[in-house]
């Protein structure tokens, strides 16, 4: 079966770093991109961003380029999202998800969602 | 970019009834490179249908996709009390990919 596992909820300052984790099973990690949503409180999805375990071959929306950093470590099956500084404004819930495969990079499963709150 | 413009905003219903929801590109999505999610409240997205009208998985048939070019359909032919739910395209046929604002179906 396949699951996308992510790190629990996060309560961080202004300023912070953070670093959230979504481990894959039940699947070749290596053969999937894994691609990061977010969804502030109360709003719609938002593409983040999308990496390639096997050879960590990352892609980002424009409107998140420099503002994240999605990473992966294929020796734990396990995909990143990090922040350097966070704002207020990245309060939400960050959600994981398996893309398909090339010919049709739809997101076929999706982890549970991590909520990350910054509040000073 | 694509938009993607979903409507209705919401849509009530009762059990039983059918739901005709719509969504809008901006622009021609290529290959038909369009999916739609259901959002549970509290819960994780989960795919119902991609390229355009292909069924996920375990999805039943009373869901259904059509539509190709820039405007694009999901029908669910027999609302169930748990269909309730927010319900978003996304296209994948261009960079960057998108998402629609989302069509809330609530059940009467």
């Amino acid at each position: 079966e396949v699951q996308l596992v992510q790190s629990g909820a996060e309560v961080k300052k202004p300023g912070e770093s953070l670093k959230i984790s979504c481990k894959g099973s039940g699947y070749i990690f290596t053969s999937y991109w894994i691609g990061w949503v977010r969804q502030m409180p109360g709003k719609g999805l938002e593409w983040m961003g999308i990496i390639y375990p096997a050879d960590s071959d990352t892609r980002y929306s424009p409107s998140f380029q420099g503002q994240v950093t999605i990473s992966a470590d294929k020796s734990i099956s396990t995909a990143y999202l990090q922040w350097s500084s966070l704002k207020a404004s990245d309060t939400a819930i960050y959600y994981c998800a398996r893309r398909f495969d090339t010919s049709s990079p739809h997101f076929d499963y999706w982890g549970h969602g991590t909520l990350v709150t910054v509040s000073s | 970019e694509i938009v993607l413009t979903q409507s209705p905003g919401t849509l009530s219903l009762s059990p039983g009834e059918r739901a005709t929801l719509s969504c809008r590109a901006s622009q021609s999505v290529s290959g038909s490179h369009l999916a739609w999610y259901q959002q549970k409240p509290g819960q994780a997205p989960r795919l119902l249908i991609y390229g355009a009208s292909s069924r996920a998985t375990g999805i039943p048939d009373r869901f259904s996709g059509s539509g190709s070019g820039t405007d694009f359909t999901l029908t669910i032919s027999r609302l169930e009390p748990e269909d309730l739910a927010v319900y978003y395209c996304q296209q994948y046929g261009s960079s960057p990919r998108t998402f629609g604002q989302g069509t809330k179906v609530e059940i009467k």
